[in-house]
């Protein structure tokens, strides 16, 4: 059984630039969340896919976007890079939307 | 707003020193409390999910237990490779999205 991958492991972008996280869900799970998580802190929710469909969004900014696709991968896009958007992205699959989230290993995103 | 407080921020023991970690939180309707575990650099390994108070579950070293108002994390006779950072999560009723405490920063000491 193959778990969470998620891609690339680190990025380094400019300000205002924008950029695209890959996430690969564990075989069997349908649901994917994106999670946020600064230095020090716990993950904050960015938003959740349930079948194509967004379910579920945090508090924040349009400027981030996702999408996921048939075979249940995702991506989080973020447009207009600030300095404040780095961080660990962290991906979570689960088997149904209310299921048990298994994390990947992250993408750590630092702007400069 | 979902709330989840976790204490204490780091904690130090050595081999074989049992402690607690503690996660108080306040939701509307929980369906559900996770505990995971972190280290450094990468992403939480899922630990446990509490449904209802009462309840407690068990791994190796580690027992999480449930109240209406709190969990606690028992790590029994701790091993260097227990440290990490143990995060704790709630799932609110009718929603989906995780609230994550900051953790807490546990370091075992031979």
């Amino acid at each position: 059984e193959t778990g969470v991958t998620q891609s690339p492991t680190h990025l380094i972008k400019t300000r205002g630039q924008q950029v695209t996280l890959r996430c690969s869900s564990q075989s069997g799970h349908n649901t994917v969340s994106w999670y946020q998580q600064a230095l020090g802190q716990g993950p904050q929710f960015i938003f959740q896919y349930y079948r194509e469909e967004e379910n579920g969004r945090g508090n924040f900014p349009p400027r981030f976007s996702g999408l996921q696709f048939p075979n249940y991968s995702s991506e989080l896009n973020v447009n207009a890079l600030e300095l404040d958007d780095s961080a660990l992205y962290l991906c979570a699959s689960s088997s149904g939307q209310g299921e048990e989230q298994y994390f990947g290993p992250g993408t750590r995103l630092t702007v400069t | 707003e979902d709330q989840v407080t976790q204490s204490p921020e780091a904690l130090r023991l050595q081999e074989g020193e049992s402690s607690s970690l503690n996660c108080s939180y306040t939701v509307s309707g929980l369906r559900g409390l996770f505990w995971y575990r972190q280290d450094p650099g990468k992403g939480p390994e899922f630990l446990f999910t509490l449904y209802s108070a009462g309840e407690e579950k068990e791994k190796e070293r580690l027992k999480a237990t449930l109240t209406k108002k709190e969990s606690f994390l028992h790590i029994t006779a701790p091993k260097p490779e227990d440290s990490a950072t143990y995060l704790c999560a709630v799932r609110p009723g009718g929603g989906n999205k995780l609230t994550f405490g900051t953790g807490t920063q546990l370091k075992v000491e031979l």
